[in-house]
């Protein structure tokens, strides 16, 4: 049952610290996007990738973060120096071309105090 | 620019009641459109789909039909169990090489015994 994974599940941080989130797509799938969920926003896509390169990343804060592929099988999501505003969810989804649907990981719920 | 408006939530049913979510849609082309199930702390998992008018997409006891003519594509299911209690998220695809999802808000179910 192949499935979208993430590490860590849980982070608690102080703020200013750095914070690096990982995520490992479904194998053959060429799609990965990353979200943010809050109460008070719901679901935000921070970022997307295909084929490893930057689409869109439109949605998040140039300043302090930052979403990378370095191969197929690893994307990470860095936040540097982390707020207590970033505080959230951060779900990872991976999707393959020709289809439309996406396919999300447990997600990492962060704090940062 | 594509959005989807759900019913506001929450919405709270007794076990076999008959359940339907609303979503519309605005989108400049002919869209796909999904229903994702969130469980508690658990990511998004696609409930169903359909990628043209007049299709129906199902899944578990739930169904949905993609009416372009009312740019709608509300969820129902005739008779809910405990176990159906999560949020429900109507997204939608333009499709092509955009392979971003557009989502509600999110509707809260609960269904007590």
């Amino acid at each position: 049952d192949a499935r979208v994974t993430q590490t860590p599940r849980h982070k608690v941080t102080e703020m200013g610290q750095e914070v690096t989130m990982r995520c490992q797509p479904i194998l053959g799938h060429n799609t990965v996007f990353w979200y943010r969920q809050t109460m008070m926003q719901g679901l935000e896509l921070l970022a997307y990738f295909r084929n490893r390169a930057p689409l869109d990343d439109s949605g998040m804060p140039k300043d302090r973060f930052s979403a990378e592929m370095p191969d197929a099988t690893l994307a990470t999501l860095k936040i540097q120096p982390s707020e207590p505003r970033d505080s959230a969810v951060y779900f990872c989804a991976s999707g393959f071309l020709g289809g439309h649907e996406q396919y999300f990981g447990p997600g990492t719920r962060l704090t940062v105090t | 620019g594509d959005s989807v408006t759900q019913m506001e939530g929450p919405v709270t049913l007794s076990e076999e009641a008959f359940l339907t979510i609303n979503c519309t849609y605005t989108a400049t082309g002919y869209p796909s459109l999904f229903w994702y199930v969130q469980y508690p702390g658990e990511g998004l998992q696609l409930l169903l789909k359909a990628t043209k008018a007049d299709d129906k997409g199902s899944n578990k006891g739930f169904e949905a039909t993609y009416r372009k003519e009312t740019t709608s594509f509300h969820l129902e299911k005739g008779s809910v169990q405990v176990s159906d209690s999560a949020v429900y998220f109507c997204a939608l695809s333009e499709g092509g090489s955009n392979y971003k999802l557009t989502f509600g808000k999110g509707t809260l179910l609960t269904v007590n015994p």
